[in-house]
């Protein structure tokens, strides 16, 4: 098992373009949850997915979306890139065996908005 | 959600034990106590959780007071792997919104 693994490992973009991150889960995870983590912060929820459905949502604006595949994979979109985006973005999946709030966190993307 | 406090920083001897205490007084009566760690330039971690009870594992060991005010994580013989930001974060509802404070940054010395 790879464990949750996302991709790119990192990613430059400027002011106002758009960016897809992704996310593939632990094998037997059926739930998504993603996270922005600033410099020198801890990790900040953003929205998590079940069933291919957002269920819950942090304080983050519309320009944050995302998506859940059948296979459980994610993406992390993110539209109208501000600097204050630039970020390491986390994905976690979970599972009902082990409970939702055990959750297996994948290495990241490192984001840079110039 | 219940608020919790957790000192900025703590230095422990390797082989030594850390203890990593936190203060979530307003905790709710069905809201776990979970710890994560992060090592840098790595993803957080699952270390353990617990309600009342003490718990340990492979990784370390929970303690909660009996008041269920306050809790400390304890890694027996820190090694310089050790070294990690720790946090602690009430979790109730198995939702899996984990609420992330400014942990405590655990520094292993030789």
């Amino acid at each position: 098992d790879a464990g949750v693994t996302q991709s790119p490992t990192h990613l430059i973009k400027t002011r106002g373009q758009q960016v897809t991150l992704r996310c593939s889960p632990k094998s037997g995870h059926d739930t998504v949850s993603w996270y922005q983590q600033a410099l020198g912060q801890g990790p900040q929820f953003i929205f998590q997915y079940y069933e291919e459905e957002e269920r819950q949502r942090g304080n983050f604006p519309d320009r944050f979306s995302g998506h859940q595949f059948p296979n459980y994979s994610s993406e992390l979109n993110v539209n109208a890139l501000l600097l204050g985006d630039s970020a390491l973005y986390l994905c976690a999946s979970s599972g009902p065996r082990g409970g939702y709030n055990e959750q297996f966190f994948g290495p990241g993307t490192r984001l840079t908005v110039l | 959600d219940a608020k919790t406090t957790q000192p900025p920083s703590m230095d422990c001897a390797e082989g030594r034990a850390a203890n990593l205490p936190c203060n979530h007084s307003t905790i709710s009566g069905n809201e776990y106590v979970y710890w994560y760690r992060q090592i840098h330039s790595q993803g957080p971690q699952y270390i353990i959780h617990g309600l009342k009870n003490n718990e340990t594992n492979e990784m370390a060991s929970l303690i909660i007071t009996e008041d269920r005010k306050s809790s400390t994580l304890i890694l027996p013989h820190a090694t310089l792997r050790d070294t990690a930001v720790y946090y602690c974060i009430p979790g109730g509802s198995n939702t899996g919104k984990l609420i992330f404070g400014q942990g405590t940054t655990l520094q292993v010395k030789p």
